[in-house]
């Protein structure tokens, strides 16, 4: 079975504090994704990556980076997070046309 | 560019009950289109695909979804409800070729009565 790791279930985290999401996947997917998901919004695309060390924005990139120096990995980085970033975030990954989800990370920032 | 509508944020059944949860997409080519369900604290996981080929989908749990182009939809269907069955649905698409960036709806939560 494909298998998505997202480094945490629940993170908190200050206003203002730079905070990186990390996500591992190990079935050499070409394909990684970023998104939020809030309630009634569904998921919204922040970054994906379609090979190492490459990223396209989503739909709603602004406040966020990330990271592909590895195949298997693809960071999500907030700069300077702040309280409306506080949602969850789900990592994917895919070869074909099915995406791979992680378990998500529950981001609470105060 | 793509979009999907799923019309109605909750939809509650009776258990034994007939589930139907609608989705309308949006595509100026052909989709690929999927369900996938959503339980509490949980990623996603796929219940079902449409890429090409047949037209009625079965996926895992009993459900099923029928691709009608003329009527751009898409919509998820299972005979009986099961308790097991509450949870958040979504659907979405993706457009061959390309990038595969995968547009989803808004979710159904799904509440089964017993």
């Amino acid at each position: 079975d494909v298998k998505v790791t997202q480094s945490s279930r629940y993170l908190v985290k200050r206003t203002g504090e730079k905070v990186f999401l990390e996500c591992v996947q190990d079935m050499d997917h070409e394909n990684m994704f970023w998104y939020r998901q809030d309630p009634g919004l569904g998921l919204r695309l922040i970054y994906f990556s379609y090979d190492v060390k490459m990223k396209e924005k989503g739909d709603i990139p602004e406040g966020y980076s990330v990271s592909r120096e590895k195949k298997e990995r693809f960071s999500l980085i907030l700069e300077s997070a702040s309280t409306n970033q506080t949602s969850m975030y789900l990592c994917a990954s895919s070869a074909t046309a099915t995406a791979f989800f992680g378990q998500g990370t529950r981001l609470t920032v105060v | 560019a793509q979009s999907v509508t799923q019309l109605g944020s909750h939809v509650s059944v009776s258990e034994g009950a007939l589930v139907l949860l609608r989705c309308n997409y949006s595509s100026s080519v052909p989709p690929y289109l999927f369900w996938y369900v959503q339980y509490p604290n949980q990623g996603l996981q796929l219940l079902l695909k449409y890429t090409t080929g047949a037209t009625l989908v079965k996926g895992i749990n009993g459900f099923e979804a029928e691709f009608k182009k003329s009527e751009t939809s898409f919509h998820l269907t299972k005979p009986s409800a099961h308790m097991s069955d509450a949870a958040e649905y979504f659907c979405a698409v993706r457009l061959e070729g390309g990038y595969q960036k995968v547009t989803f709806g808004t979710g159904t939560k799904l509440q089964v009565i017993p």
